[in-house]
């Protein structure tokens, strides 16, 4: 099992640009989450899918930020168009439930917005 | 809402020493509780976890953690640190048993000095 992969692992990119983030689950997971982290604010829930459908997205920032999951291996996080406070790491995790062990976590995409 | 705080956002001990690092939840008894360890520039790994089965669960790398209801707390130690424990952890909590989603606490930065 290769855990949950996540592309690219680092991005840089000019304010006002589109950036996508990709992020595949394990397979079998039916839940998947993307998380932010930064130094002020922490790890922050943005939006979670359960069987390709988004149950919570109040999490997400703004109108700025959409995510898709168009199967049930592949999801994206969209910003568009991107400015330098969305700089973070953006993690997406996955699981069967949270109860059965929680979640498995992706190594994350270092974003950074000039 | 169910939050978790952990007090302490940093903490230095030397090797071979008790680690504790500390952990409070908000309110009523929460479905799962959760410890998770980030090393530098990787995704978060799950520690143990609390499910309300045993008060003293036992994770990996030799942690373990403790629920005290009386206390409202779920403390994470390990009786002798070691050098590779260096790192920073995080304990979550999942707000209700209708939801998979896990709110995590601030983080606390374990130093291990030789």
């Amino acid at each position: 099992d290769a855990g949950v992969i996540q592309s690219p692992r680092h991005e840089v990119t000019e304010m006002g640009q589109e950036v996508t983030l990709r992020c595949k689950p394990i397979s079998g997971h039916d839940y998947l989450f993307w998380y932010r982290q930064t130094m002020m604010r922490g790890l922050e829930l943005l939006i979670y899918f359960n069987n390709n459908v988004p149950i919570d997205d109040s999490g997400m920032p703004e109108d700025r930020f959409s995510a898709k999951m168009p199967n049930a291996s592949f999801s994206t996080l969209k910003i568009q168009p991107s400015e330098p406070r969305d700089s973070a790491v953006y993690f997406c995790a996955s699981t069967t439930g949270v109860g059965n062990y929680g979640y498995t976590f992706g190594s994350g995409t270092r974003l950074t917005v000039v | 809402a169910q939050s978790v705080t952990q007090l302490g956002s940093h903490v230095s001990v030397s090797e071979g020493a008790l680690v504790l690092l500390r952990c409070n939840y908000s309110s009523s008894v929460p479905p799962y509780l959760f410890w998770y360890v980030q090393y530098p520039n990787q995704g978060l790994q799950l520690l143990l976890k609390y499910t309300s089965a045993a008060t003293l669960v036992k994770g990996i790398n030799g942690f373990e953690a403790e629920f005290k209801k009386s206390e409202t707390s779920f403390h994470l130690t390990k009786p002798s640190a070691h050098m590779s424990d260096a790192a920073e952890y995080f304990c979550a909590v999942t707000p209700s048993y209708n939801t998979d989603k896990l709110i995590f606490g601030t983080g606390t930065r374990l130093q291990v000095f030789p």
